[in-house]
Protein backbone atom coordinates (compact mmCIF):
# COMPACT_ATOMS: atom_id res chain seq x y z
CA UNK A 1 0.00 0.00 0.00
CA UNK A 2 1.24 3.45 -1.38
CA UNK A 3 1.97 5.66 1.78
CA UNK A 4 3.19 8.80 2.96
CA UNK A 5 4.87 9.73 6.68
CA UNK A 6 5.83 12.60 7.68
CA UNK A 7 8.45 13.85 10.61
CA UNK A 8 10.15 16.79 12.35
CA UNK A 9 7.54 18.95 13.40
CA UNK A 10 7.70 21.06 16.26
CA UNK A 11 8.14 24.14 18.66
CA UNK A 12 10.20 26.57 17.03
CA UNK A 13 11.02 30.50 18.20
CA UNK A 14 10.26 32.79 15.45
CA UNK A 15 13.66 33.61 13.15
CA UNK A 16 14.56 29.62 13.71
CA UNK A 17 15.03 26.92 11.79
CA UNK A 18 13.30 23.44 11.64
CA UNK A 19 13.34 20.74 8.87
CA UNK A 20 10.70 18.58 8.08
CA UNK A 21 11.05 14.85 6.19
CA UNK A 22 8.68 12.68 4.66
CA UNK A 23 9.58 8.81 3.72
CA UNK A 24 7.46 7.43 1.08
CA UNK A 25 6.62 3.35 1.09
CA UNK A 26 4.79 1.38 -1.86
CA UNK A 27 4.90 2.77 -4.97
CA UNK A 28 8.23 3.62 -7.49
CA UNK A 29 9.17 7.50 -5.63
CA UNK A 30 11.73 8.51 -8.12
CA UNK A 31 9.27 8.59 -11.34
CA UNK A 32 7.25 10.54 -9.03
CA UNK A 33 6.84 14.85 -8.19
CA UNK A 34 6.52 15.49 -4.87
CA UNK A 35 5.12 18.58 -3.04
CA UNK A 36 4.45 19.89 -0.13
CA UNK A 37 1.07 21.15 1.29
CA UNK A 38 -0.20 23.26 4.72
CA UNK A 39 -3.09 23.74 6.64
CA UNK A 40 -2.63 26.97 9.70
CA UNK A 41 -5.42 27.06 12.42
CA UNK A 42 -8.42 28.18 10.85
CA UNK A 43 -7.56 28.10 7.27
CA UNK A 44 -7.65 26.60 4.32
CA UNK A 45 -5.42 24.26 2.58
CA UNK A 46 -2.36 25.62 0.82
CA UNK A 47 0.47 25.05 -1.77
CA UNK A 48 3.80 25.38 -0.46
CA UNK A 49 6.48 23.89 -2.44
CA UNK A 50 7.32 21.07 -4.70
CA UNK A 51 10.37 19.17 -6.26
CA UNK A 52 10.20 17.14 -9.79
CA UNK A 53 11.82 13.70 -10.17
CA UNK A 54 15.55 14.15 -9.82
CA UNK A 55 15.20 17.64 -7.66
CA UNK A 56 16.81 19.62 -10.30
CA UNK A 57 13.31 21.75 -11.07
CA UNK A 58 11.38 23.32 -7.64
CA UNK A 59 8.55 25.74 -6.93
CA UNK A 60 8.16 27.80 -4.06
CA UNK A 61 4.77 29.91 -2.73
CA UNK A 62 6.31 33.64 -2.71
CA UNK A 63 6.05 34.14 0.74
CA UNK A 64 8.38 31.30 1.48
CA UNK A 65 10.76 31.29 -1.28
CA UNK A 66 14.39 32.21 -0.23
CA UNK A 67 13.13 30.92 3.37
CA UNK A 68 12.33 27.24 2.06
CA UNK A 69 14.37 24.46 0.64
CA UNK A 70 13.08 21.08 -0.51
CA UNK A 71 14.96 18.37 -1.57
CA UNK A 72 14.51 14.69 -1.80
CA UNK A 73 16.74 11.81 -1.60
CA UNK A 74 15.48 8.67 -4.25
CA UNK A 75 17.87 6.27 -3.01
CA UNK A 76 16.16 6.89 0.98
CA UNK A 77 13.01 7.07 -0.62
CA UNK A 78 12.43 10.27 1.30
CA UNK A 79 11.28 13.72 0.95
CA UNK A 80 12.68 17.05 3.07
CA UNK A 81 11.48 20.94 3.93
CA UNK A 82 14.26 22.65 5.27
CA UNK A 83 12.33 25.74 6.77
CA UNK A 84 15.02 29.19 7.93
CA UNK A 85 13.73 32.20 9.88
CA UNK A 86 10.44 30.66 10.64
CA UNK A 87 7.82 33.36 10.99
CA UNK A 88 4.69 32.80 13.12
CA UNK A 89 2.37 32.65 9.52
CA UNK A 90 4.21 29.24 9.22
CA UNK A 91 2.80 27.69 11.83
CA UNK A 92 0.83 24.97 10.63
CA UNK A 93 0.24 21.05 9.51
CA UNK A 94 2.50 20.55 7.11
CA UNK A 95 1.31 17.69 4.73
CA UNK A 96 3.85 15.62 2.61
CA UNK A 97 2.03 15.01 -0.94
CA UNK A 98 2.14 12.73 -3.94
CA UNK A 99 1.84 14.82 -7.62
CA UNK A 100 -0.29 12.65 -10.42
CA UNK A 101 -0.25 15.15 -13.18
CA UNK A 102 -1.41 18.87 -11.43
CA UNK A 103 -3.70 16.97 -8.77
CA UNK A 104 -2.24 15.46 -5.24
CA UNK A 105 -3.29 11.74 -4.91
CA UNK A 106 -2.05 10.85 -2.03
CA UNK A 107 -1.35 12.43 1.33
CA UNK A 108 0.53 11.98 4.59
CA UNK A 109 -0.62 12.23 8.07
CA UNK A 110 0.99 15.39 8.31
CA UNK A 111 3.36 16.96 10.65
CA UNK A 112 2.38 20.29 12.84
CA UNK A 113 4.97 23.10 13.29
CA UNK A 114 4.10 25.54 15.57
CA UNK A 115 6.18 29.24 15.49
CA UNK A 116 5.66 30.98 18.69
CA UNK A 117 8.29 32.47 21.32
CA UNK B 1 -2.16 35.55 -8.97
CA UNK B 2 -5.02 33.05 -9.42
CA UNK B 3 -7.87 33.81 -6.97
CA UNK B 4 -10.14 30.58 -6.47
CA UNK B 5 -13.85 31.61 -4.30
CA UNK B 6 -15.69 29.17 -2.76
CA UNK B 7 -18.72 29.87 -0.55
CA UNK B 8 -17.47 29.08 3.12
CA UNK B 9 -19.93 27.10 3.64
CA UNK B 10 -22.59 24.71 2.32
CA UNK B 11 -25.59 23.37 3.84
CA UNK B 12 -27.84 20.00 2.95
CA UNK B 13 -30.49 17.51 4.31
CA UNK B 14 -29.36 13.57 4.20
CA UNK B 15 -30.70 12.37 0.91
CA UNK B 16 -30.03 15.29 -1.04
CA UNK B 17 -28.10 16.81 -3.48
CA UNK B 18 -25.23 19.14 -2.83
CA UNK B 19 -23.36 21.85 -5.48
CA UNK B 20 -20.02 23.37 -3.84
CA UNK B 21 -18.47 26.07 -6.43
CA UNK B 22 -15.33 27.02 -7.73
CA UNK B 23 -15.39 30.40 -9.07
CA UNK B 24 -12.27 32.45 -11.06
CA UNK B 25 -11.48 33.83 -14.39
CA UNK B 26 -11.69 30.95 -17.46
CA UNK B 27 -11.51 28.54 -15.10
CA UNK B 28 -13.06 26.41 -17.57
CA UNK B 29 -10.09 26.27 -19.50
CA UNK B 30 -7.98 24.45 -16.26
CA UNK B 31 -7.91 20.98 -15.03
CA UNK B 32 -9.78 21.38 -11.77
CA UNK B 33 -9.54 19.00 -9.09
CA UNK B 34 -11.61 18.57 -5.85
CA UNK B 35 -10.37 17.27 -2.03
CA UNK B 36 -12.10 16.31 0.71
CA UNK B 37 -10.95 16.63 4.21
CA UNK B 38 -12.56 15.63 7.83
CA UNK B 39 -11.43 16.78 10.77
CA UNK B 40 -7.97 15.28 12.30
CA UNK B 41 -7.49 13.74 9.06
CA UNK B 42 -5.78 14.30 5.59
CA UNK B 43 -7.14 15.41 2.32
CA UNK B 44 -8.45 12.90 -0.05
CA UNK B 45 -8.59 13.64 -3.58
CA UNK B 46 -12.51 12.64 -4.60
CA UNK B 47 -12.27 14.37 -8.27
CA UNK B 48 -9.18 14.90 -10.60
CA UNK B 49 -9.28 16.65 -14.17
CA UNK B 50 -12.44 17.95 -13.81
CA UNK B 51 -14.91 15.12 -13.98
CA UNK B 52 -12.78 11.97 -13.21
CA UNK B 53 -13.38 9.91 -10.06
CA UNK B 54 -10.05 8.22 -8.45
CA UNK B 55 -10.07 4.70 -7.30
CA UNK B 56 -12.36 3.96 -4.38
CA UNK B 57 -14.25 7.13 -4.59
CA UNK B 58 -18.11 6.40 -4.92
CA UNK B 59 -19.97 7.47 -8.49
CA UNK B 60 -21.91 10.09 -5.84
CA UNK B 61 -19.19 12.74 -6.26
CA UNK B 62 -19.00 14.01 -9.60
CA UNK B 63 -17.43 17.59 -11.19
CA UNK B 64 -18.40 20.06 -13.79
CA UNK B 65 -16.26 23.08 -15.03
CA UNK B 66 -17.51 25.71 -17.94
CA UNK B 67 -16.76 29.11 -17.97
CA UNK B 68 -15.91 30.96 -14.48
CA UNK B 69 -16.91 28.04 -12.77
CA UNK B 70 -16.41 24.44 -11.43
CA UNK B 71 -19.03 22.41 -9.59
CA UNK B 72 -18.33 19.62 -6.91
CA UNK B 73 -21.79 17.69 -6.86
CA UNK B 74 -22.73 15.14 -4.05
CA UNK B 75 -25.57 13.09 -4.80
CA UNK B 76 -27.48 11.09 -2.06
CA UNK B 77 -25.69 13.30 0.43
CA UNK B 78 -24.59 10.85 3.68
CA UNK B 79 -23.66 12.10 7.13
CA UNK B 80 -19.77 10.84 6.50
CA UNK B 81 -20.24 13.07 3.54
CA UNK B 82 -19.89 16.00 6.13
CA UNK B 83 -15.98 17.98 5.67
CA UNK B 84 -14.32 20.43 4.13
CA UNK B 85 -14.09 20.94 0.22
CA UNK B 86 -11.29 22.11 -1.60
CA UNK B 87 -11.07 23.04 -5.19
CA UNK B 88 -7.38 23.55 -6.62
CA UNK B 89 -6.00 24.27 -10.44
CA UNK B 90 -2.39 24.57 -11.38
CA UNK B 91 -2.11 28.43 -12.53
CA UNK B 92 0.59 27.81 -15.62
CA UNK B 93 1.21 31.85 -15.59
CA UNK B 94 2.91 31.71 -12.02
CA UNK B 95 3.74 28.11 -11.97
CA UNK B 96 1.59 27.60 -8.45
CA UNK B 97 -0.74 25.25 -7.55
CA UNK B 98 -3.69 26.94 -5.78
CA UNK B 99 -6.01 26.22 -4.04
CA UNK B 100 -9.93 27.64 -2.85
CA UNK B 101 -10.60 29.06 0.13
CA UNK B 102 -12.41 26.06 1.22
CA UNK B 103 -16.20 24.77 1.72
CA UNK B 104 -18.00 23.39 4.90
CA UNK B 105 -20.40 21.08 3.90
CA UNK B 106 -22.64 20.23 6.89
CA UNK B 107 -25.47 17.29 7.10
CA UNK B 108 -28.47 18.48 8.54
Amino acid sequence: EAQLVESGGGLVQPGGSLGLSCAASGFTFNVYWMAWVRRAPGKGLEWVANINQDGTEKYYLDSVKGRFTTSRDNGAISLHLQMNRLRAEDSAVYYCARHSGSAFDLWGQGTMVTVSS
Amino acid sequence: SYVLTQPPSVSVAPGQTARITCGANNIGSKGVHWYQQKPGQAPVLVVYDDDDRPSGIPERFSGSNSGNTATLTISRVEAGDEADYYCQVWDSSSDHWVFGGGTKLTVL
